[in-house]
């Protein structure tokens, strides 16, 4: 199996804040990444697919990069509607999940 | 309006059987593959299982701590989708969402799909405890 690494688990940042999480996979997954936001009791939220392409309707200041087994979602100023539970996506092989990056208020 | 309705969750004993739902609206359900996942509380997501459309053999897939027990099929001319779950442990205990996949085909040497959500339902909780 495909395991998916997230650094880090919780990140603390203030509004306007540029913020990075990084997703490591135990094997090269190309660019078959997806990256979703939740918000606790909700469903999670599609952002980005095949490690950079912005999904329809998701603010541009989300963005994606990297292929192979290192890869980033990074929030170019965040906003108070972003502080969420962030999680990537293999889909390569099946789908396994990082084990989500918290990003909370500072 | 896209939208994703999961049914049919609730509190079961361990070693009984459940049978989600996932009734779609707002596109034409056939023509998407179909995958659910749960997360246990508390915790991360976690695949369960997969299933292609008619077009692509209608195929399923399932993860390894469900794989025997839980079964995906799909009725498109009522536009749902049904988890069956049995032999159900207290491990099972999650809230269960049913996804809508899009698919990248891609024609190298031979043919690969490669499948990512776009579309999450709202979600249904199973509890399994005596």
């Amino acid at each position: 199996d495909i395991q998916m690494t997230q650094s880090p688990s919780t990140l603390s940042a203030s509004v306007g804040d540029r913020v990075t999480i990084t997703c490591r996979a135990s094997q090269s997954i190309s660019s078959w990444l997806a990256w979703y936001q939740q918000k606790p009791g909700k469903a999670p939220n599609l952002l980005i697919y095949k490690a950079s392409n912005l999904e329809s309707g998701v603010p541009s200041r989300f963005s994606g990069r990297g292929s192979g087994t290192e890869f980033t979602l990074t929030i170019s100023s965040l906003q108070p509607d972003d502080f969420a539970t962030y999680y990537c996506q293999q889909y390569d092989t099946s789908w396994t999940f990082g084990q989500g990056t918290k990003v909370e208020i500072k | 309006e896209v939208q994703l309705v999961e049914s049919g969750g609730g509190l079961v004993q361990p070693g009984r059987s459940l049978r989600l739902s996932c009734t779609a609206s707002g596109f034409t359900s056939g023509a998407y593959a179909m995958s659910w996942f749960r997360q246990a509380p508390g915790k991360g997501l976690e695949w369960v299982g997969f299933i292609g459309t008619k077009a692509f053999g209608g195929t399923t897939e399932y993860a390894a701590s469900v794989k025997g027990r839980f079964s995906i099929s799909r009725d498109d001319s009522k536009s749902i989708a049904y988890l069956q779950m049995n032999s159900l442990k207290t491990d099972d205990t999650a809230v269960y969402y049913c996804t809508r996949s899009l698919v990248e085909v891609v024609a190298a040497r031979s043919v690969s799909t490669y499948y990512y959500v776009d579309v999450w339902g709202e979600g249904t909780t199973v509890t399994v405890s005596s």
